[in-house]
């Protein structure tokens, strides 16, 4: 069982490229969800899904894009990667009012 | 907009001391409340609070929710160099529309020295 699977793990970009964070999970959680995490700040929801075909913004939003292929994937989209965007990044799954299960991260650089 | 505050954010203890983690929020659906311990990677879950006043226990970890005067402690006794991390409090409101809110607060970076 491999729960939730992030792809990349690390990635560095050049401003201005566009690139796009994989996320799946094979518990057949309803509810994804996308955060970063930058020292000092914990964690900040980017966008989340509470079901397949549909996705809300979360506190920190601009910037990114995302869908929610079907149940199991929920992939995020950098479309011109700014500095600001360094961080990680964590895709999360839940079943409704349970706990969070986090992918592992990934670790971008945006030069 | 939903408001969660930890502290301390950083406190660091010799092996074998007592710690108290604080958590407190404002939310306008309160649904539950969640400690993480996250070393350095994704955090892990510790514990999920629901209910005032019922103390969750895990080995020497602790923790008890007060809905009241909304806030949440986290207690590790008798603390070890592997308890070294970085503890996440999360609130859940409930908004009604399925994918319910998590709000995190920033952290509470707990070093054991030796």
């Amino acid at each position: 069982n491999a729960g939730v699977t992030q792809t990349p793990k690390f990635q560095v970009l050049k401003t201005g490229q566009s690139m796009t964070l994989q996320c799946a999970q094979d518990m057949n959680h309803n509810s994804m969800y996308w955060y970063r995490q930058d020292p000092g700040m914990g964690l900040r929801l980017i966008y989340y899904s509470a079901s397949e075909g549909t996705t809300d913004k979360g506190e920190v939003p601009n910037g990114y894009n995302v869908s929610r292929l079907n149940k199991r994937e929920f992939s995020l989209r950098l479309e011109s990667a700014a500095p600001s965007q360094t961080s990680v990044y964590f895709c999360a799954s839940r079943p409704s009012g349970e706990k969070l299960f986090f992918g592992s991260g990934t670790q971008l650089s945006v030069l | 907009e939903d408001k969660v505050v930890q502290s301390p954010l950083s406190l660091v203890v010799h092996e074998g001391d007592t710690v108290t983690l604080n958590c407190s929020y404002e939310v306008t659906n309160f649904r539950s409340l969640l400690w993480y311990k996250q070393e350095k990677k994704a955090p892990t879950f510790l514990f999920m609070l629901t209910s005032s006043g019922i103390e969750k226990k895990s080995g020497r970890l602790s923790s008890i929710l007060d809905k009241k005067e909304l806030f949440s402690i986290l207690n590790i006794t008798a603390t070890q160099t592997g308890d070294s991390a970085v503890y996440l409090c999360a609130v859940e409101s409930y908004s009604g529309g399925g994918a319910d809110g998590l709000t995190f607060g920033k952290g509470t970076h707990l070093i054991i020295q030796p």
